[in-house]
C-alpha cells in the first residue's frame, strides 16, 4: 500500500531539548511538506522540499531544521530554540508541479497521521 | 502574498438542511484544495478545482470555484451527522510550490 508514515504519534520534549519527527512516503513524490496546526487553527507551512538536498522555508520556520537526503525522508527537528513546539505536526507529499509545467493535474498532497508533540 | 479566508469559522446546522462555507483568496490563483479533517486526525482530500467555473460533487457536497472573483464555494445538501468536521480550503501559489491553507469552518451538525 502507498503511503506516508509519520512517526512517533506522541512525543514529549523536555526543555532545552531537540527531538526529530519522522517522515516517510513510498508514492514516489518530488515534494514534501511540514505543516504545524495548533487548536483550533488552520495548518501553518515550516518547510517544504521539492527535490532531494534542497528545502526552503516556509511561513514559520524559526527553530525548526530539516533534512532531504533521501527521496522518501523528510524528517523535521524541534530545536530548543522553539519556545512553543506543544502542537500537531503534519508532513505531506505531492507531485511537483514545476516539473509538469504546472500542467493541471487531479493530484493533491496526501497527508500523513501526523505527531501530537507536547512539552514536559 | 497570499492569503485565504474562510466563513464562517464556526457553523453549527440541523440535520437535512442546506448551508455554504466560503473562501476567498487574495491573489491569482488557478487551483484550489478542500479538505476534511476529524478531530484528532489528519486531513482527507475532498476536491481539486482547476479551473474557473470547475465543480465537483461527491455525496452531499458540492464544490466549485470562480477565479475571476477568487472565491470557492463547498455547499452541504441535506446535512448528516456524519458531515461534522472541519473543512479547510487551500489555494496553491502561482510559482507551483506552497499551498496556503485558510482557518477552516468548524461545521457542527446537530439531531
Amino acid at each position: 500500500d502507498g503511503g506516508i508514515t509519520q512517526s512517533p504519534k506522541y512525543l514529549f520534549r523536555k526543555e532545552g531539548q531537540n527531538v526529530t519527527l519522522s517522515c516517510e512516503q513510498n508514492l514516489n513524490h518530488d515534494a514534501m511538506y511540514w505543516y504545524r496546526q495548533d487548536p483550533g487553527q488552520g495548518l501553518r507551512l515550516i518547510y517544504y522540499s521539492q527535490i532531494v538536498n534542497d528545502f526552503q522555508k516556509g511561513d514559520i520556520a524559526e527553530g525548526y531544521s530539516v533534512s532531504r537526503e533521501k527521496k522518501e525522508s523528510f524528517p523535521l527537528t524541534v530545536t530548543s530554540a522553539q519556545k512553543n513546539p506543544t502542537a500537531f505536526y503534519l508532513c505531506a507529499s505531492s507531485i511537483d508541479r514545476r516539473r509538469t509545467g504546472g500542467v493541471p493535474l487531479q493530484e493533491t498532497q496526501y497527508f500523513g497521521p501526523g505527531t501530537r508533540l507536547l512539552v514536559l | 502574498e497570499l492569503k485565504v479566508e474562510q466563513n464562517p469559522l464556526f457553523l453549527s446546522m440541523q440535520e437535512g438542511k442546506n448551508y455554504t462555507i466560503y473562501c476567498n483568496y487574495s491573489t491569482t490563483s488557478d487551483r484550489l484544495y478542500w479538505y476534511r479533517q476529524d478531530p484528532g486526525k489528519s486531513l482527507e482530500s475532498l476536491f481539486v478545482l482547476l479551473s474557473n467555473g470547475a465543480v465537483k460533487q461527491e455525496g452531499r457536497l458540492m464544490a466549485s470555484l470562480d477565479t475571476k472573483a477568487r472565491l470557492s464555494t463547498l455547499h452541504i445538501t441535506a446535512a448528516v451527522h456524519d458531515l461534522s468536521a472541519t473543512y479547510f480550503c487551500a489555494v496553491e501559489g502561482t510559482s507551483y510550490d506552497k499551498v496556503i491553507f485558510g482557518p477552516g469552518t468548524s461545521l457542527s451538525v446537530i439531531p
